[in-house]
């Protein structure tokens, strides 16, 4: 069965701490996506990466940071440093070939900030 | 960089009938553009998506036409049905291999029976 997986489904996380995203797919794709959304808000891209072992910053890199040490894989750590870290976050993922790159979503991942 | 715009904010129609939703993009470089639908509490799911070699796409109940000289691109539902309802969203990208998308802020539809 096919598709990306994110967990945990919810996620509560006290002031101050780090925590660690999970996002894996199954379906060979070579680029990778994490956004955040926020009430009212349309998605919002906080980090990419197109290969493994590469990354780029997206809009709101701030507070956030990413590794990308196998294809499947796409981990998102939300640092201390992010003043307000509580939303819905979404992984993606697409295949690199040209007219082939249609984006597919994961279930999302709901953080509170406690 | 890349602007996209999204109107309505929030649309209600009664079943059967046909929605509308409408986006700009600032981007001329923008090739693609792919709509989103979510339900509440899950990831968008793809619905329809289009690219600037073609005017218009549709597959079934829906539609997305692209005029490139304004640069705007709209979602057309027609026969609208209770289903339906959920939160729309539009996007671009110059697609780049790699790219991410920009999305709009999103569309509330709400399909009454």
């Amino acid at each position: 069965d096919g598709g990306i997986t994110q967990s945990p489904k919810y996620l509560f996380r006290k002031e101050g701490q780090n925590v660690t995203l999970s996002c894996e797919q199954n379906l060979n794709h070579d680029a990778m996506y994490w956004y955040r959304q926020d009430p009212g808000q349309g998605l919002r891209l906080i980090y990419y990466s197109q290969i493994v072992n590469d990354f780029q910053k997206g809009d709101i890199a701030e507070g956030y940071s990413v590794s990308r040490e196998k294809k499947e894989s796409f981990p998102l750590t939300v640092t201390s440093a992010q003043k307000n870290p509580t939303a819905f976050y979404l992984c993606a993922s697409s295949p690199r070939d040209r007219g082939k790159d249609t984006q597919y979503f994961g279930p999302g991942t709901r953080l509170t900030v406690l | 960089g890349e602007n996209v715009e999204q109107h309505p904010s929030t649309l209600s129609v009664q079943e059967g009938d046909s929605a509308v939703i409408k986006c700009t993009y600032s981007d001329s470089a923008s090739n693609y553009f792919p709509w989103y639908k979510q339900e509440l509490g899950k990831g968008p799911q793809l619905i329809i998506d289009i690219r600037s070699n073609v005017g218009e796409k549709k597959d079934q109940r829906i539609a997305v036409t692209l005029n490139k000289t304004a640069k705007h691109f709209s979602l057309h539902i027609t026969e609208t049905q209770p289903e339906d309802s959920a939160v729309y969203f539009c996007a671009a990208t110059p697609n780049q291999a790699g790219t991410a998308l920009i999305f709009g802020k999103g569309t509330t539809l709400s399909v009454s029976s």
